[in-house]
């Protein structure tokens, strides 16, 4: 079974620009979250989606937005980036909840804003 | 708020030997489970281990095992006969019962390096 893909691996952007992050979830996972992490704030929690709904919110401004599709499918979009939003963006995937089906990670999307 | 404490930000041990890396968190809630990651220099995520905090028992994964103190908020971690393939960084991690979903609060992390 493929694991969790995400697009892509490195993105560097300007300032002011706009990204958008695509993650795959493994077959049959309905449950997506996305994790920024970086050196000075660690890993944080961004949003969890799942079938189609935000199912939690972490405390990111609202530049940070995210979207699941039918197909379990997420994206992750930042607008109007900020020299701060460098960092690797990790996203996962489970069955259900964290609690009766472990979180399986990707390997991360390396955003540096210049 | 949780939160999730790592004060060790840098362990090493030498092979075969055993290494504790600590952790401590604070809740008010009773219902919780806690975790702990490895990520590798590859980034992947990986679960090593998991404890319902209902469960007084401590759970064991082949070497790996902890310790939960649930009065004292404590979960560490111990990695019995450490092999090279264990260097990585260790995350602590909480999450709050049913509603949080996939909500996990993380700890700083412990870089654990394996000294052949």
């Amino acid at each position: 079974k493929a694991g969790v893909t995400q697009t892509p691996r490195y993105l560097i952007k300007t300032r002011g620009q706009q990204v958008t992050l695509s993650c795959s979830p493994i077959s049959g996972h309905r449950s997506v979250s996305w994790y920024q992490q970086t050196p000075g704030q660690g890993l944080q929690f961004l949003f969890e989606y799942f079938s189609e709904t935000q199912r939690n919110k972490g405390n990111f401004p609202g530049r940070f937005s995210g979207r699941q599709f039918s197909n379990s499918r997420s994206e992750m979009n930042v607008s109007t980036l900020e020299l701060g939003d460098s960092a690797l963006y990790l996203c996962a995937s489970s069955s259900g909840t964290v609690m009766n089906s472990p979180l399986h990670f990707g390997n991360g999307t390396r955003l540096t804003v210049t | 708020a949780q939160t999730v404490t790592q004060s060790q930000p840098e362990m090493s041990v030498q092979e075969a030997e055993t290494v504790t890396l600590s952790c401590t968190y604070d809740t008010s809630e009773s219902d919780y489970y806690l975790f702990w990651y490895k990520q590798p220099p590859s980034r992947q995520m990986i679960l090593v281990i998991r404890q319902e905090a209902y469960k007084q028992q401590n759970a064991t994964e082949n070497r790996f095992s902890v310790n939960f103190q649930k009065a004292a908020k404590s979960f560490s971690l111990k990695i019995s006969d450490s092999q090279l393939g264990d260097a990585a960084m260790y995350f602590c991690a909480y999450v709050r019962g049913e509603t949080s979903g996939s909500r996990l609060t993380f700890g700083e992390g412990t870089q654990l390096t394996v000294n052949p």
